[in-house]
């Protein structure tokens, strides 16, 4: 089993509909957790942080759930821009800060 | 304004040459790493260095080498000892007394190996 699993897509949804990802990690030391995004060709940036109480940034929503070992990506509202891969990202913590990346969802947004 | 730079952006070589890839960082930050990205697999870590004149190998060393003489610095050698060169190459820095434990990226450096 992948450290880090999601789904490639690609998911192409219409604008201004909600979508959501899923990405689940076998590693249930896993101490935090991240959405990044990357657009084509292009290096990832940090979406947001992920944590066990949620967080909201906007139209983005992140969820944590330790007790299945998945984190979830909510867009509501989907605008054209959010067409990128979304990664999810997983530290395992320890002396070394080591992260695992998924290999990304795929989301295309169109009009 | 503060970040990192990779050179250059695109770069071609013969197979049997090696190449260096650089990563410049002006974040002050004591951690650096190079990923490389292939089509369908997610970021792997080649080497990482916590800090000057120290540095780690990744899940996918093998082939590639790396120096960390200055914080600011951090290049990548891909030796043709490496089987299957050509992909995109990222580097990141992080301060890892940062408690959010972001990873900032370069823009990345495409390899072409032919």
């Amino acid at each position: 089993r992948k450290e880090v699993e999601q789904d490639p897509g690609p998911f192409n949804v219409p604008e201004g509909a909600t979508v959501a990802f899923n990405c689940t990690y076998s590693n249930s030391a896993s101490q935090s957790f991240f959405w990044y995004r990357q657009d084509c060709r292009k290096e990832p940036k940090l979406l947001m942080s992920v944590y066990s109480s949620g967080n909201e940034d906007g139209r983005f929503t992140a969820q944590l759930n330790r007790a299945s070992q998945y984190i979830s990506l909510l867009i509501r509202d989907s605008k054209l821009s959010d067409s990128a891969t979304y990664l999810c990202v997983v530290n395992r913590g320890g002396g070394y800060q080591k992260v695992t990346f998924g290999i990304g969802t795929k989301l295309q947004v169109i009009p | 304004d503060g970040g990192i730079t990779q050179s250059p952006k695109y770069l071609f070589r013969k197979e049997g040459q090696n190449v260096t890839l650089s990563c410049e960082q002006n974040l002050n930050h004591d951690a650096m790493y190079w990923y490389r990205q292939d089509p369908g697999q997610g970021l792997r870590l080649i080497y990482y260095s916590q800090i000057v004149n120290d540095f780690q190998k990744g899940d996918i060393a093998e082939g590639y080498s790396v120096s960390r003489e200055k914080k600011e610095s951090f290049p990548l050698t891909v030796t043709s000892a490496q089987k299957n060169p050509t992909a995109f190459y990222l580097c990141a820095s992080r301060n890892p007394r940062d408690l959010g434990h972001e990873q900032y990226f370069g823009p990345g450096t495409r390899l072409t190996v032919t």
